[in-house]
């Protein structure tokens, strides 16, 4: 089966830094996706590892470790508009166009 | 590039009818998916379509419900005889070429049932 754990929700104050945690255990593994996702709206793609290591994009930055099943995505200097659920998602290792997605992250930004 | 788009946004009907959602994926994407997602809860995988074959479909979807992309562009998901418990937004991506893309999202179609 696939299990990929999010925390439920997370607050944070604006200019701070959050990490958003992931971990999975899934079957198969080929790779794994950051999306956001505003209340009401298309989830939209934040960024992608497939190899362990940290991918930076901006303010946004996300981590991979493989043998540990473990991923994280860290956002840096908060903005209000950072308010939104994030998604992890882990595409499969045998169909590449399967994607097993978190229950995801509602991260509250106050000021 | 006007990306995905979803029509209707908003479903409301009585139970035992049918449904019907319309996608239209970013013109340029060979794949389309469906998802379902219920709230507080991550998308659900319905179906796969590469061009016009529907190569992959999740045992979430019943015999109730059955989805096409008969030219490979836009898709329908037809839901039949609904149930309460097929209120939920359903999601339409799509994707293009390699693996390494990511799919892009269309805003959604809430179905709510009476």
């Amino acid at each position: 089966g696939q299990n990929i754990d999010q925390p439920t929700e997370m607050t944070a104050t604006e200019g701070a830094i959050v990490q958003i945690n992931c971990t999975y255990q899934t079957s198969g593994f080929n790779g794994l996706f950051w999306y956001q996702q505003h209340a009401g709206e298309a989830p939209t793609f934040l960024s992608y590892n497939v190899l362990d290591g940290l991918e930076e994009k901006g303010r946004f930055s996300s981590f991979l470790s493989r043998s540990k099943g473990y991923s994280y995505l860290l956002l840096k200097e908060l903005q209000m508009k950072d308010s939104a659920s994030y998604l992890c998602a882990v595409r499969d290792e045998y169909n590449f166009n399967k994607f097993y997605f978190g229950s995801g992250t509602k991260l509250n930004v106050k000021p | 590039d006007t990306g995905v788009s979803q029509d209707p946004r908003h479903k409301i009907t009585k139970r035992g009818q049918n449904v019907t959602f319309r996608c239209d994926p970013i013109s340029e994407h060979n794949r389309l998916y469906w998802y379902r997602q219920t709230l507080g809860q991550g998308p659900e995988f319905l179906t796969y379509f590469q061009n016009e074959a529907q190569l992959e479909k999740s045992r979430l979807l019943s015999d109730r419900f059955s989805a096409e992309r008969p030219k490979g562009s836009f898709s329908t998901l037809e839901i039949q005889r609904t149930e309460q418990g097929d209120s939920a937004m359903y999601l339409c991506a799509s994707s293009f070429g390699n693996s390494n893309q990511p799919q892009h999202f269309g805003d959604g179609t809430r179905l709510s049932i009476l």
